[in-house]
């Protein structure tokens, strides 16, 4: 079971906006819809930002936004702000009945 | 409020066993899945495996089957995980986490618990 594929960085300025892709398979990505997206500043506990694979959890802002197209995922953050400056993980369900992480994404705000 | 509050940080010699743990509070703990992740310095998040504390169904990840126990009181609403000999490759944050949605969404984070093993 390997991790899903997710870009190592992605950059961009205030007030852009950036996406983060999170590739699998059909036995994960493709398979279901439930893909979730999770949020590590350093030193800190992660966060979630999105789940089953567009819908946001209460308190998140809306400039987060999820979605899935065959076996990929992405995350799309709009109007970046210095505090977006964080790791991000793509999570999915697997045929194996577990679940597994995407190797993680560094956004940097320029 | 919901809280899962976990154990202190370890330091362990190689071959040592540990037990870690994470306690919720403010929900029904026997109704939700806990699911443990590793973060080994440097790097990124991997599910070990989750437990479901009402009947104790636990599932692990390949990579981990074999190598931790997950387990489960709901007498005290605490899950661990534990080993039986440590390596020094198991130094890592561990983290515990409550799957809200019932399909991997983890919606609640302990804390996480720094594990360092070295002779």
């Amino acid at each position: 079971q390997s991790a899903l594929t997710q870009p190592a960085s992605v950059s961009g300025s205030p007030g852009q906006s950036i996406t983060i892709s999170c590739t699998g398979t059909s036995s994960d990505v493709g398979g279901y819809n439930y893909v979730s997206w999770y949020q590590q500043h350093p030193g800190k506990a992660p966060k979630l930002m999105i789940y089953d694979v567009s819908n946001r959890p209460s308190g998140v802002s809306n400039r987060f936004s999820g979605s899935k197209s065959g076996n990929t995922a992405s995350l799309t953050i709009s109007g970046l702000q210095a505090e977006d400056e964080a790791d991000y993980y793509c999570s999915s369900y697997t045929s194996s009945t577990t679940y597994v992480f995407g190797s993680g994404t560094k956004v940097t705000v320029l | 409020e919901v809280q899962l509050v976990q154990s202190g940080a370890e330091v362990k010699k190689p071959g040592e066993s540990l037990k870690i743990s994470c306690k919720g509070s403010g929900y029904s703990f026997t109704s939700y899945w806990i699911g443990w992740v590793r973060q080994m310095p440097g790097k990124g998040l991997e599910w070990m495996g989750i437990i479901y504390p009402g009947n104790s169904d636990t599932r692990y990840s390949p990579s981990f089957q074999g190598q931790v126990t997950i387990s489960a009181d709901k007498s005290i609403s605490t899950a661990y995980v534990q080993w039986s000999s440590l390596k020094a490759s198991d130094t890592a944050m561990y983290y515990c986490a409550r799957l809200g949605g019932g399909n991997g969404v983890a919606d609640y984070w302990g804390q996480g618990t720094l594990v360092t093993v070295s002779s």
